[in-house]
């Protein structure tokens, strides 16, 4: 079964640094999208990309956060400078198909602890 | 604007019993209405999605939902409760005319299945 992936599952970073995670999607699914969980909180939508294109920024996606999908297929989540607030879990998930009822599938997940 | 309301942070069942797990939605259109099943430290998974037609939703691990347009309600529901049905549960939505992929999801809701 190749669901999504997330790597790390876990990164424990000290205030101002950089982390970057990565999500490889469903083989063959043409949706992308980012997500961001805190404690008590149902995920929060970031990003979303269709193939390489990204098409949808949250206002939640400050200067700090940028995402790629180069080839369209992976994608990689960065954060600069960061900030304990950004002590989240960040979900990664994809979808295939152009209109917004089909099923987006979850990776397990990165959380993150700024320190 | 979308918004997602689980109206209880925490439901609790025997096992055995039948379980409800309430969620009301807002959205201008028409909507797309999702569950999904948090289980700690893991990512999402899916259960069980409205489109459109039957109000009557059925999905994974003998769970059900019931779509209610009048009430703007989609509880979930299962007619007898398991001890590995204790997790964390998630409704969504997203509405079919108003631009935008993202999932909007409510703050969830723990369900405590004791034997």
């Amino acid at each position: 079964d190749t669901g999504v992936s997330q790597d790390p599952r876990h990164k424990i970073t000290k205030r101002g640094q950089n982390v970057t995670f990565r999500c490889d999607p469903i083989s063959e699914h043409n949706r992308l999208y980012w997500y961001r969980q805190t404690l008590g909180q149902g995920p929060e939508f970031l990003t979303y990309f269709q193939n390489e294109a990204q098409l949808e920024k949250s206002r939640l996606l400050s200067d700090r956060f940028s995402a790629e999908r180069p080839k369209g297929s992976f994608s990689t989540l960065e954060i600069q400078r960061t900030e304990q607030g950004d002590s989240a879990m960040y979900l990664c998930a994809s979808s295939l198909g152009r209109r917004n009822q089909e099923t987006q599938y979850f990776g397990p997940g990165t959380r993150l602890l700024v320190l | 604007a979308q918004s997602v309301a689980q109206p209880e942070d925490q439901v609790n069942v025997a096992e055995g019993n039948p379980l409800t797990v309430k969620c009301t939605y807002s959205v201008s259109g028409n909507p797309y209405l999702f569950w999904y099943v948090q289980y700690p430290n893991r990512g999402l998974q899916f259960l069980l999605k409205y489109i459109t037609g039957d109000n009557l939703v059925k999905g994974s691990y003998g769970f059900e939902a019931e779509f209610n347009k009048s009430q703007t309600s989609f509880h979930l529901k299962k007619p007898s409760a398991l001890v590995s049905d204790s997790a964390l549960y998630f409704c969504a939505v997203r509405d079919m005319i108003e631009a935008g992929t993202a999932l909007i999801f409510g703050k969830g809701t723990t369900l405590s299945v004791s034997s």
